[in-house]
């Protein structure tokens, strides 16, 4: 089925660890997004990329690293894993133009112990 | 700054009873709007969105939603809740500047449906 894959779906890291969450689409589309969810706080956008080569900033980018080398995939690495990254991200994507809505994937619920 | 605001983050409703999930936002120009729901260990799913078009909108599942210019709300809404609809909401909304390729979502709200 079409759609947005993350990989690995459950992770368990030490302090100083690091890691890299795959998403990948076969959707031929342009936007993608990484997104952490955290209890009563909603999703926060971390990177975001508008095409392949590109990345942006979004609300919550310390401590993460993307990289899109690949039209369909994005790539998300923490370099030194914290326990405040304890969380469950998640990879969106869009077609041009994006107000037609995300596909998200179906998250990866990382622990940093 | 852009925000959005999602009133009650747990709902409990009756089967069959009504649903309302509030969201405000704050904006000096017409964002796009969306309403997306979570079942649960999953990823989110687009219920409907509002792109400037007509502004009660209809979505999937039976529910709709209604641009409010004059309130800065999109409140979801559902005549019959059935326990199915159990689930987490989240409203989200286009920046106010940076273009429109990005979401602000709220901080979720938890809808209960009980026998």
């Amino acid at each position: 089925n079409a759609g947005v894959t993350q990989t690995p779906k459950f992770r368990v890291l030490k302090t100083g660890q690091s890691m890299t969450l795959l998403c990948a689409q076969d959707m031929n589309h342009e936007y993608m997004y990484w997104y952490r969810q955290d209890p009563g706080m909603g999703l926060r956008l971390i990177h975001y990329s508008v095409g392949e080569g590109t990345t942006a900033k979004g609300e919550v980018p310390d401590g993460y690293n993307v990289s899109r080398l690949k039209k369909q995939n994005f790539l998300l690495g923490l370099e030194s894993a914290a326990p405040s990254q304890t969380s469950v991200y998640f990879c969106a994507s869009s077609r041009d133009p994006p107000y037609w809505g995300y596909t998200f994937g179906s998250g990866t619920r990382l622990t940093v112990v | 700054a852009q925000s959005v605001t999602q009133l009650g983050s747990h709902v409990s409703v009756s089967e069959g009873a009504l649903v309302l999930l509030r969201c405000n936002y704050s904006s000096s120009v017409p964002p796009y709007l969306f309403w997306y729901v979570q079942y649960p260990n999953q990823g989110l799913q687009l219920l409907l969105k509002y792109t400037s078009a007509a502004t009660l909108v209809k979505g999937i599942n039976g529910f709709e939603a209604e641009f409010k210019k004059s309130e800065t709300s999109f409140h979801l809404t559902k005549p019959s809740a059935h326990m199915s609809d159990a689930a987490e909401y989240f409203c989200a909304v286009t920046p106010e500047s940076g273009g429109y390729n990005k979401l602000i979502f709220g901080a979720g709200t938890r809808l209960a449906v009980h026998p």
